[in-house]
């Protein structure tokens, strides 16, 4: 495709659930990156994949937030047992790699009830 | 820690005139600096990126500097427009052999009035 997409655009969820995001990044884009967006906030950082390797988890906020990239394109984003502190916008973005842009998608609005 | 601070939340200012954002860093000298343009609802959006060996950037009404000895990064847009308003934000990157960290400010969000 043209850009990033992210699936779904709204997620609600009843606590507890578990939900998976999904990210098809752009055509041979090496880089992707996770992040969260609270309201009024940046994006903050959760994890980060080298094609196939997950080289930074470090800002998965718990153990319940899983990411895989199995194949080095699409990417999925999993949340277990859900929490209403959950709730905000999980971007994604991918790159060539190196310090070049990130073009993000449009983000997956999670909200949690 | 490591830090990347945007030092307004909302800025205003008339149509026509410079909007000004800043950008300040703690602690270390990122390799690079982004700037990302942000519309409600949407992704950020890539503007500019400056490398810390780098004064000044540009790129259209868009200026950038980066001043490693004040750990600042200033935003320009020059003869701004109603259009131009959004959420500014900028990213710190540092890249070491296969890892990069790219960690956003907190966004200034900008209102051009016309």
């Amino acid at each position: 495709g043209a850009g990033v997409s992210q699936s779904p655009r709204y997620k609600v969820a009843k606590r507890g659930q578990d939900v998976a995001l999904r990210c098809d990044p752009i055509s041979g884009h090496v880089s992707l990156f996770w992040y969260q967006q609270a309201l009024g906030q940046g994006p903050e950082f959760l994890t980060y994949f080298q094609n196939e390797a997950q080289l930074d988890k470090s800002g998965l906020p718990s153990d319940r937030f899983f990411a895989e990239r199995p194949e080095g394109s699409v990417s999925t984003l999993k949340i277990q047992r859900t929490q209403q502190e959950d709730s905000a916008v999980y971007l994604c973005a991918s790159s060539w790699g190196g310090a070049g842009e990130l073009f993000f998608g449009e983000g997956s609005r999670l909200t949690v009830l | 820690s490591q830090k990347i601070e945007q030092n307004s939340e909302a800025l205003n200012i008339q149509e026509g005139k410079t909007a000004t954002l800043t950008c300040n860093y703690t602690n270390y000298s990122p390799a690079y600096l982004q700037w990302y343009r942000q519309d409600p609802g949407r992704g950020p959006v890539f503007l500019l990126l400056i490398r810390e060996n780098e004064k000044e950037k540009r790129k259209e009404r868009l200026k950038v500097t980066f001043d490693t000895t004040l750990k600042q990064s200033l935003f320009h847009i020059t003869a701004s427009q109603p259009a131009d308003s959004a959420t500014y934000l900028c990213a710190r990157v540092i890249s070491s052999g296969s890892a990069r960290q790219l960690t956003f400010g907190s966004g200034t969000q900008l209102t051009v009035l016309p």
